[in-house]
């Protein structure tokens, strides 16, 4: 069981907006560690795309967006690409178990 | 260009050893914290180990007595010993350098990944 909770998926249109949490505790996003999301196809190397909770990486798509508040973060994907069909993963800092933890994962699908 | 290169990913009986390496290049390697992290089948991402760029490492609880982290900063790479091996330790292995400060990392690059297979 993740330390991290996330919705198993989300689905939208393409051109839609579809938006996934990130549900923590006090010893993780609740003790002001940030969040970190990576997009990631089975098999081949994940992909950093939203860090420090809202900051993107050079050649990530605006289209992505992360907010945190409190102990839970959201990822948010404004017009949905089919390219963007992926396991989505948050990520961060636990201090009770001084080591980094996962999310659940979220499966994107474009329908 | 950030570039890390797995290896060292096979099949192996349980209880067996197996060393994974990771060569890095595209950056100053010493500098950087680096991570292994592993997903098995079906199953989502897991952190495995870090180590810092001072020598500082730290497991997960799942293989924390039976795994070591290492690395040659003078071949730019990383290292995982993994001893005990059982089924559940079955998964692609990812080594993936970091960014941050004070253990606070994320994962900004990362590898294709080595397939370790525990069975008999």
């Amino acid at each position: 069981q993740s330390v991290l909770t996330q919705p198993p998926s989300v689905s939208g249109a393409p051109g839609q907006r579809v938006t996934m949490s990130c549900t923590g505790s006090g010893s993780n996003l609740g003790a002001g560690n940030d969040a970190h999301w990576y997009q990631h196809l089975p098999g081949t190397a994940p992909r950093l795309l939203i860090y420090g909770n809202t900051n993107r990486p050079s050649g990530v798509p605006d289209r992505f967006s992360g907010s945190k508040s409190g102990t839970s973060a959201s990822l948010a994907i404004t017009g949905l690409q089919p390219e963007d069909e992926a396991d989505y993963y948050c990520q961060s800092y636990d201090i009770s178990m001084r080591g980094y933890v996962f999310g659940s994962a979220t499966k994107v699908t474009v329908l | 260009e950030v570039q890390l290169v797995e290896s060292g990913g096979d099949l192996v009986q349980p209880g067996g050893s197996l060393r994974l390496s990771c060569i890095a290049s595209g950056f100053v390697f010493s500098g950087n914290a680096m991570v292994w992290v592993r997903q098995a089948p079906g199953k989502g991402l897991e952190w495995v180990s870090t180590m810092t760029a001072v020598g500082t490492t730290i497991y997960a609880d799942s293989v924390k007595g039976r795994f070591t982290i290492s690395r040659d900063n003078s071949k730019n790479t990383l290292f995982l010993q993994m001893n005990s091996l059982r089924a559940d330790d079955s998964a692609l292995y990812y080594c993936a350098r970091t960014t941050g400060t004070n253990l606070r990392y994320y994962f900004e690059y990362w590898g294709q990944g080595t397939l370790v297979t525990v069975s008999s």
